[in-house]
């Protein structure tokens, strides 16, 4: 089945560093793929919307000066979290949604990344 | 206000028996899927059953139905005969078919099953 793929899949750094996270779509094309922010004990949360050759669509109150998406082909979105803070501390995950399917695809998940910043 | 509302925090069940978690929604587009996904400690999320706004039948997958009640707004998720392994949080998810096609998650329900 559609497999996706999201490394790496725990991150502990120093406050200031920046931290790419990458999330690929390994046998199916995706155009679109969403990242969406996990607080411990709470639900997802959308966080942007990655579109394959074009800016990415930001929720409101999502800063992209220091969420910055890049998804350069079809099977690959990444997200930089940039000058990382302890409170970007967080489970970050990806998904994606199969090219030209219908509604009731699901969409699929990467396995996440728990960001823990020092 | 709020799209997705799972109303029970927490839930318990004994092994071998069924569960229902609760699941309601809001929406004005006619189109829209409804999804429950499983997230076990690990943080992984498994796709578990799909209902779209048009299906006339309630969606099974294996133990797992949804008891879809549309004129409610309702989309609950039946799990028969729990298994330890079914401990977890829950997640109703719905994704509506005009716009970014993103989905919104409730609040999600930990599910305990009991020996």
């Amino acid at each position: 089945g559609a497999v996706v793929s999201q490394h790496p899949s725990w991150v502990i750094c120093k406050s200031g560093t920046s931290v790419k996270i990458e999330c690929r779509s390994l046998d199916f094309q995706a155009t679109t793929m969403f990242w969406y922010r996990q607080f411990p004990k709470q639900s997802l949360m959308l966080m942007a919307t990655s579109n394959e050759g074009s800016k990415a669509t930001y929720e409101q109150g999502v800063e992209k000066d220091k969420f910055l998406i890049n998804h350069a082909s079809l099977t690959l979105s990444t997200l930089t979290v940039t000058s990382a803070h302890p409170e970007d501390s967080s489970f970050y995950i990806c998904s994606a949604h199969l090219s030209g399917r219908g509604s009731n695809q699901p969409q699929h998940f990467g396995d996440g990344t728990r960001l823990s910043i020092l | 206000a709020q799209k997705i509302t799972q109303t029970q925090p927490g839930m318990f069940v004994q092994e071998k028996e069924a569960v229902t978690l609760d699941c309601t929604y809001d929406t004005s587009d006619p189109s829209y899927g409804l999804f429950w996904y499983k997230q076990p400690s690990s943080g992984e999320m498994i796709f578990l059953i799909y209902q779209g706004s048009y299906d006339q039948q309630n969606a099974t997958e294996g133990r797992y139905s949804l008891n879809f009640q549309k004129a409610r707004k309702s989309a609950n998720l039946v799990i028969s005969a729990s298994q330890l392994g079914d401990s977890a949080m829950y997640f109703c998810a719905m994704r509506e078919d005009t716009g970014r096609r993103a989905l919104t998650f409730g609040s999600g329900t930990r599910l305990q099953v009991q020996p």
